[in-house]
């Protein structure tokens, strides 16, 4: 099992764009949380995905959209991109919403917005 | 509101030597608390949570709540243990958001 998987790695987009990541949950998976990490800060919840729905949302404004497929995969959208966007993606997964199930996270993708 | 401070960027030691790396939060009702580590050019996993009470790695972490504290502490460093650490917060409202510290760097020299 090759865990949490996103693409792609890295991207660069320039401001005003929109972007599109993703995500594979670990197998055995159904819920997807994303995280955004600013370089020297800790990550951020954005929001968490469970049988197609938003479950829960952090503080984020609505540029930042998701989606979650039926074989729980699920890509993180963001809208007219700001400089302040570039950051590491993270994506994790987890076996039910239960709030003691651990979240297991994917490698990230480095967006930089230019 | 949720917060986590982790007070020190960089934590640096000698092997052997003993190492806490601090952790404090901030919230109204009981949490749970974690460390994440992030080895260099792996993925961020957890490395403890608080109900669990167990040592992981020779690392042990105990919830002080009247100080709201969670250090994380090790009494014999080891190389092996450079890395990046992030203390972690869920509230009690059955979500898994996870609200982390901006983290510490541990160095650990020979």
């Amino acid at each position: 099992d090759a865990g949490v998987t996103q693409s792609p790695t890295h991207l660069i987009k320039t401001r005003g764009q929109q972007v599109t990541l993703r995500c594979s949950p670990k197998s055995g998976h159904d819920t997807v949380s994303w995280y955004q990490q600013a370089l020297g800060q800790g990550p951020q919840f954005i929001f968490q995905y469970y049988e197609e729905e938003e479950r829960q949302r952090g503080n984020f404004p609505d540029r930042f959209s998701g989606h979650q497929f039926p074989n729980y995969s699920s890509e993180l959208n963001v809208n007219a991109l700001l400089l302040g966007d570039s950051a590491l993606y993270l994506c994790a997964s987890s076996e039910g919403v239960s709030s003691y199930n651990e979240q297991f996270f994917g490698p990230g993708t480095r967006l930089t917005v230019l | 509101a949720q917060r986590v401070t982790q007070p020190e960027k960089l934590l640096s030691v000698f092997k052997g030597a003993p190492v806490e790396l601090k952790c404090n939060y901030s919230y109204s009702g009981s949490p749970e608390l974690f460390w994440y580590v992030q080895y260099s050019r792996q993925r961020l996993q957890l490395l403890l949570r608080h109900i669990s009470r167990e040592s992981i790695k020779g690392f042990t972490a105990d919830l002080n709540k009247g100080e709201t504290s969670f250090h994380l502490k090790k009494p014999f460093a080891q190389e092996e243990d450079s890395a990046m650490y992030y203390c972690a917060l869920k509230g009690n409202t059955g979500f898994q958001k996870l609200v982390f510290g901006t983290g510490t760097r541990l160095l650990v020299s020979p």
